[in-house]
């Protein structure tokens, strides 16, 4: 079974057209629920962690949210540059920080 | 701050030889540290945990004698692909993660990134 699900697997937008994207997951107890950005050919760059149902965290046209079986990452008037693959992971309760990802929602935005 | 480096970002090689990964916390020191490899279009998928100082914990069906890790330091973690095929072609990506009780010791930080093919 699955631990996390993200939807949809990939998201065309004009610029400036904001959208959302899914993450849901099926954990026992949640440790934390991590968000990265990740361009072709190179390792995910870190965007949030969220610990607790209700916390929201933002960075530039990025916002993330979470409740106790999803997440969301909301993207404000995307520009080009948002472009990448959003992939969503949790690390459970009790663990040595690993991290289970889901297959991640490619974002083109066109100008 | 947190950043993490690969050497080399890809190495062509000859089925049969061994090829070392290397990868080093640059800006902190990293109780843990993982391995993933990750095939075209799909995401990470975790091959082992590595706590400095002692063996590494690899996934099932992860073959440990094939992928060896070494932790050696508390920045410097390195995954040898021995006798490398074809089929061990793919973009091996480390993580590392602060741990303790330091900002944010949960959170992997990854690198850029290895990409490995196998002739």
């Amino acid at each position: 079974e699955d631990q996390v699900t993200q939807s949809p697997e990939a998201l065309r937008l004009q610029e400036g057209e904001s959208s959302s994207l899914n993450c849901s997951y099926t954990v026992s107890g949640l440790r934390g629920l991590f968000w990265y950005r990740q361009d072709p050919g190179k390792g995910p760059e870190f965007l949030f962690t969220l610990y607790s149902a209700g916390e929201e965290k933002e960075k530039e046209r990025l916002k993330a949210t979470l409740t106790k079986k999803e997440s969301f990452l909301h993207i404000t008037a995307p520009k080009p540059e948002d472009s990448a693959t959003y992939l969503c992971a949790v690390q459970e309760l009790p663990n040595d920080y690993k991290l289970s990802f889901g297959a991640g929602t490619t974002v083109t935005v066109r100008a | 701050g947190a950043v993490v480096s690969q050497h080399p970002s890809r190495v062509i090689c000859k089925s049969g030889t061994s090829v070392k990964i290397e990868c080093r916390s640059l800006d902190f020191q990293a109780t843990t540290m993982f391995w993933y490899r990750q095939f075209p279009k799909q995401s990470l998928m975790l091959m082992a945990t590595s706590n400095e100082g002692s063996k590494a914990t690899y996934e099932q069906g992860v073959e440990k004698d094939k992928f060896l890790i070494n932790h050696a330091s508390l920045t410097l973690s390195t995954l040898t692909v021995t006798s490398a095929h074809p089929e061990d072609s793919s973009f091996y990506i480390c993580s590392a993660t602060p741990g303790g009780t330091g900002r944010a010791p949960d959170t992997q930080y990854f690198g850029p990134g290895t990409r490995l093919t196998v002739l």
